[in-house]
């Protein structure tokens, strides 16, 4: 279990810039899932995918955010057109199956807008 | 939008005492989790307690749920320096098939 690698760690981009992070999960979990996390606050879900396909996605997933897991394996998410308000960490996690299932975290990738 | 909330807010005790953290949601629910979360780091699952459940233990930890209520509680026994972070609540609703809501959470610090 080498655990959920996220990259980048840290990310400083420009107001109007796009951005994309990417999450390997750990290799024998078929569920993925994207959370926000701002100051002081819980993680926020994004979206989730099932293997390759997305399943469902938050009312705060705005359409500058995509999400893509390709081939069933790890995920990016890619978020056009910054807006400093999108500053926040953005975790990964992936779990085995059910929701019943604990998630494993990555240790997220925090995003700075100026 | 945010289910769970934890209370209190933030917590300070002295290590060695005991610390509790309470959590509240909304909806019925099939299971109730707690993670905590060090500083700039990604949340670790800590127990998880299922609806039909009304305690649980795991160590120095020990985890109750009143579904009557929409409750639960994670005390810490014995708590150490390195105990310190932040713990979440997390609830997967009954009502669908939907994913984890995370809780405010309850930043604990823990002095040596």
């Amino acid at each position: 279990d080498t655990g959920v690698s996220q990259n980048p760690r840290h990310k400083i981009t420009k107001r109007g810039q796009n951005v994309t992070f990417r999450c390997d999960p750990i290799s024998e979990h078929n569920r993925l899932y994207w959370y926000r996390q701002t100051l002081g606050q819980g993680p926020e879900f994004l979206t989730y995918f099932q293997n390759e396909a997305q399943l469902e996605k938050s009312r705060l997933l705005s359409d500058r955010f995509s999400a893509e897991r390709p081939k069933g394996s790890f995920s990016t998410l890619e978020i056009q057109r910054t807006e400093q308000g999108d500053s926040a960490m953005y975790l990964c996690a992936s779990s085995p199956g059910d929701f019943d299932s604990p998630l494993h975290f990555g240790n997220g990738t925090r995003l700075t807008v100026t | 939008s945010q289910q769970g909330e934890e209370d209190p807010q933030a917590l300070s005790i002295q290590e060695g005492e005991n610390a509790t953290m309470n959590c509240s949601y909304k909806t019925s629910i099939n299971n109730l989790q707690w993670y905590r979360q060090n500083s700039g780091r990604g949340l670790v699952h800590l127990i998880l307690i299922r609806s039909n459940e009304r305690e649980k233990h795991s160590g120095r930890l020990r985890v109750t749920l009143d579904t009557s209520k929409k409750s639960s509680s994670l005390l810490i026994t014995a708590s150490r320096a390195a105990d310190t972070a932040s713990y979440f609540c997390a609830t997967d609703e009954k009502s669908g098939n939907t994913p984890l809501v995370f809780g405010k959470g309850t930043r604990l610090s823990v002095i040596a």
